[in-house]
């Protein structure tokens, strides 16, 4: 079954205190992103990976890091979070030549 | 960025009744989709409409592109109480961003049955 697993689902963490979001995808898509989605706000794309090594930032990449070593997988790395940080997070993931995305379950993260 | 706004922000109707979703966007585009998501989980993919299309229909749901007024609307006729969901429209944002999608704001429809 294609699919994107991200985990975990839920997450309450403090202030400071590393934490990564592992994102897994079994089509063997180019593609992958992280968004983040906020009331009033919307969905917004933070990194992007284009293929294996090559990443970039999105719309509000500040307090974030992600790494592609892998095609598969594409973790978000919070290496200091803070409150402003507490979000539903979305994984996702896309052909290059399909427009077609399939996103993962989320990850609810709270930051206290 | 937003793309665009989506209205109604909320939706609340009867099963067996049929439910209209309107979706704008800025700029020109290659193709519009409209995804589903059930509360605080994953978006699904519902249809995809291109630039050179003006309807399409699948199952119960129907698009309409009017690509002169910048705006699409998803219809979803006979609705059930398992359509309740919020509903997005989304365009593609640069390619050269990893498959960037642009998403409206949304609209929260509820099927009472």
């Amino acid at each position: 079954e294609a699919q994107v697993t991200q985990n975990p689902r839920y997450l309450i963490t403090v202030t400071g205190k590393k934490l990564t979001v592992t994102c897994s995808q079994n089509m063997n898509h180019e593609y992958m992103s992280w968004y983040r989605q906020d009331p009033g706000l919307g969905l917004r794309q933070i990194y992007y990976s284009m293929n294996v090594e090559v990443t970039d930032k999105g719309d509000v990449p500040e307090g974030y890091k992600v790494s592609r070593k892998e095609k598969r997988n594409f973790p978000l790395i919070l290496e200091s979070p803070s409150p402003n940080q507490t979000s539903l997070y979305f994984c996702a993931s896309r052909g290059r030549f399909s427009d077609e995305a399939f996103f993962g379950q989320g990850t609810r993260l709270t930051v206290v | 960025s937003q793309q665009g706004e989506e209205d109604p922000q909320a939706l609340s109707i009867q099963e067996g009744e049929n439910a209209t979703m309107n979706c704008s966007y800025k700029t020109s585009i290659n193709n519009l989709q409209w995804y589903r998501q059930n509360s605080g989980r994953g978006l699904v993919h519902l249809i995809l409409i291109r630039s050179n299309e003006r309807e399409k229909h699948s199952g119960r749901l129907r698009v309409t592109l009017d690509t002169s007024k910048k705006s699409s609307s998803l219809l979803i006729t006979a609705s059930r109480a398992a359509d309740t969901a919020s509903y997005f429209c989304a365009t593609d944002g640069e390619m050269y961003q990893g498959g960037k999608l642009i998403f409206g704001q949304g609209t929260e429809l509820s099927v009472k049955p």
